[in-house]
Parts: structure tokens; C-alpha cells; sequence
């Protein structure tokens, strides 16, 4: 069964750049796309974009200009940076796969000054 | 992008009801890639229901999802303790895979 290890820093100071990574353990990592999401304290999900094995990827418009993924296939992991982050990104950051089980445990990133 | 709905915002029922939980989608999803997510409080969600109708690895039976185009199901046929909890949809045919706003199950 795949299996999903995220890690990274958990607090910011406004202005400051996320940086996530998450390897990808126990199956296959070409042929899928892999997804990053987010969930803000109390409130529902939302996808922020995604990477495949080519490096080709897909972001959330309202994000886009913020947000740079990036993989690297040798070591099967994957990474999300989110540029001049501010309060409004404060959230539990997952990493995951597509119709599959288990997702990343989760990163509660804080952005606070 | 297309918008996913939830209907209702929270249901309130009894261990042993059926629960019958709608997502409707500003468009129609391409392939039928919906899924079903399950989340309880301070847990990363998880996969029920992928394709719009299939279980994933090891989610009991009760659990079934139903649809097509723009409308879509999730079914619980008999609801159990461990059950009461936030579902979510997502549809995942075309960026960006957008999610719904949920739909919390609670007891009566």
C-alpha cells in the first residue's frame, strides 16, 4: 500500500515562502498525478494544484502566481512552495494521490508575525 | 472550474438510519471522476468512494456512491457510531479537481 510522509516548516512569518515535501513510499510513483490540498482551521477543503512524474503540472488559479511545484522522480517525492504567504494561508497542508488511500498525515503551516 | 454542491449542510440521524448525501456539480464531471472523502475531527480525510461508485481498499459496504453527469450520491445504508463525521466530494476529471463544501453528519 502507498504510503505518504510529508514534512516541513510549520510556522511563518507573513511574507515568507512555504516549503512542503512529500515522499512517496510502497507503490509506483510514475504514471500519476500528485496532489497537494489544504484545509484552513474549521473549514473545508481546498486543492491548491498538482505535479506529475514529467514535472507537468496543474494550479489553482486563485493561487497560481503564488505557488511552484516541483519533483523529483529519483527519490520519488514531490514539493509545494507558496510564495509571500499571509494569515489567510494558515491551514493543515496534505499531500495525496488520486483515488487513493492514505493521504499525507498533514502540516498545520501558521502564518503569524 | 466547475462548482460542486452539497445538500444538506448537516444531517441529523439515529445509529441505523440511512443517509443519503447529494453533490451536484455546475457541470458535468468528466468520466465520472467523483469521489467520496470521509473526515472526523484533527484525521486527514479518507477515500470512500472513487469513480463515483467504487469502494476503496478495505471501506465497508454500507458505504455505496451512485450518479452521473451532474448528479451524485453517496449512500450509507445503515449508519454506524464510527460513521458520524464530515463528507466531502470532490470531482477529479478536469483541473482544477475541485472539492465541495461538505456535509456533516451528526446525531439526532
Amino acid at each position: 500500500q502507498v504510503q505518504l510522509q510529508q514534512w516541513g516548516a510549520g510556522l511563518l512569518k507573513p511574507s515568507e515562502t512555504l516549503s512542503l515535501t512529500c515522499a512517496v513510499y510502497g507503490g509506483p510513483f510514475r504514471g500519476y498525478y500528485w496532489g497537494w490540498m489544504r484545509q484552513p482551521p474549521g473549514k473545508g477543503l481546498e486543492w491548491i494544484g498538482e505535479i506529475n512524474h514529467l514535472g507537468s503540472t496543474n494550479y489553482n488559479v486563485s493561487l497560481e502566481s503564488r505557488v511552484t511545484m516541483s519533483v523529483d522522480t529519483s527519490k520519488s517525492q514531490f514539493s509545494l512552495r507558496l510564495s509571500s504567504v499571509t494569515a489567510a494561508d494558515t491551514a493543515v497542508y496534505y499531500c495525496a494521490r488520486y483515488e487513493t488511500n492514505p493521504w499525507g498525515q498533514g502540516t498545520l503551516v501558521i502564518v503569524s508575525s | 472550474e466547475i462548482v460542486l454542491t452539497q445538500s444538506p449542510g448537516t444531517l441529523s440521524l439515529s445509529p441505523g438510519e440511512r443517509a443519503t448525501l447529494s453533490c451536484r456539480a455546475s457541470q458535468s464531471v468528466s468520466g465520472s471522476y467523483l469521489a467520496w472523502y470521509q473526515q472526523k475531527p484533527a484525521q486527514a480525510p479518507r477515500l470512500l468512494i472513487y469513480g463515483t461508485s467504487n469502494r476503496a481498499t478495505g471501506i465497508p459496504d454500507r458505504f455505496s456512491g451512485s450518479g452521473s453527469g451532474t448528479d451524485f450520491t453517496l449512500t450509507i445504508s445503515r449508519l454506524e457510531p464510527e460513521d458520524f463525521a464530515v463528507y466531502y466530494c470532490q470531482q477529479y476529471g478536469s483541473p482544477p479537481r475541485t472539492f465541495g463544501p461538505g456535509t456533516k453528519v451528526d446525531f439526532k
